[in-house]
This record gives structure tokens, sequence and C-alpha cells, in this order.
């Protein structure tokens, strides 16, 4: 089936710094994939539309400067958390469809960013 | 705005047991319902789609019903094992999914 490969797993970073989150395809191609974030005990919020050779759209309420999405090729979604700041800790994960609807969307494994 | 609403945070039942989840959404209509297994610490795994003009479909010991006119989901597991031990969310979407905030399943064996 389709696999959705994110990394890093977990990652800690210092106020003030830029992470980067990788989204891979492994199996399929996605032009589109989606960012996610979970904080503890909530469901997940979707942050963004990630679309392959365009720019993103975002959520409402989603700092399109802060959060910055890269798809530059049809398997690779990255997304730069920059200038990190303690509020921005939280559990971000992306997802695709790598198949028919049937098959409902597969997601990475998530990323828990802890910002100190 | 749409507003998508499960039933409640936790449901503690016993092996063997049936697990019925309930996942209400308001205002929109949508085509597609889908539901979604979260382990802690892990991403969602896909579980079932439901149609909006299918009543019901299952999948091994999961069951999903759709009510369009009620704007309701149920989602049932039969004889429930620790394994199930879950929370299991509900997407009434079919691109750019919105969740509901889940529910936690704990099978005591």
């Amino acid at each position: 089936g389709a696999v959705v490969s994110q990394h890093p797993s977990r990652v800690i970073c210092k106020s003030g710094t830029s992470v980067k989150i990788e989204c891979r395809s492994l199996d399929f191609q996605a032009t589109t994939m989606f960012w996610y974030r979970q904080f503890p005990k909530q469901s997940l919020m979707l942050m963004a539309t990630s679309n392959e050779g365009s720019k993103a759209t975002y959520e409402q309420g989603v700092e399109k400067d802060k959060f910055l999405i890269n798809h530059a090729s049809l398997t690779l979604s990255t997304l730069t958390v920059t200038s990190a700041h303690p509020e921005d800790s939280s559990f971000y994960i992306c997802s695709a469809r790598g198949g028919q609807l049937n098959y409902g969307y597969t997601f990475g494994s998530g990323t828990r960013l802890t910002v100190v | 705005s749409q507003k998508i609403e499960q039933n409640s945070e936790a449901l503690n039942i016993q092996e063997g047991k049936t697990a019925t989840l309930t996942c209400n959404y308001t205002n929109y209509s949508p085509a597609y319902l889908q539901w979604y297994r979260q382990d802690p610490g892990r991403g969602p795994v896909f579980l079932l789609l439901i149609r909006e003009n299918e009543k019901e479909k299952r999948k091994e010991r999961l069951k999903v019903t759709f009510d369009t006119t009620l704007k309701q989901s149920l989602f049932h597991i039969t004889a429930s094992q620790p394994a199930d031990s879950a929370t299991y969310l509900c997407a009434p979407n079919d691109y750019k999914l919105s969740f509901g905030a889940g529910t936690t399943v704990t099978v005591r064996a």
C-alpha cells in the first residue's frame, strides 16, 4: 500500500532557530500533500495544502511566513518552522492520498517538535 | 462553520463487547465520511470510507453506518480486543480532511 515517510520523528531546537520537516511519498506520486498540527489531547488541525509546483494554500490563522512549505517534486514536501518559539512545540503530521478514494489518506508517522 | 462532534472523549469496555462510537456533523453535507485510528505518538491510519448513498459498510469486525438525514455516523467494533485500544477519529469529507476530536477506546482484558 501507499507509504508516506516523515522525518525527523523527533526534534528539539532552540527558540529562534528554524526546523525543516520532510514528507516523502515512497511508492506513489503526490501532487497534493496536507500538513497538520496536533496539540496534546486535541485533534488534528489542518494547517496547509501543499501543491507540487505551486504555492501552498494555508488555512485561516496559519502564518505562511512562519510555516514555509515547499513541494518541489511529486514525492517530497517540506515544512519549515521558522524562528521557532516554545508555543510552536507540537506534533506535525503530513498526509497524501496514494490511490483511489476508497483507500483513504495515508499519513506520515509524525514529527514531535519541542522548542526550548 | 462546519462542526464535527464525537460522542465522548473516552470509552472503556470489556474485551469481547461491542464498542459504539458516534460522529455528528453540522452545517454541511459531505458526500463521504471516513474513520481513522490513531495510536499515541503516531499518525492516523485509514480504516473505512462510506459514501452518502451507502447506509452501512463492514470490514472484518468493524461496521460503519452513515445517516445523512441525522448527519451522523456510527462506528462499531464488535468482539473487541485489547489491541483495538486507540483513539478513533471521524472525518466527514474527502478532501482537506477535518477531524473530530476523537474517542479514545480502552478495551480491558
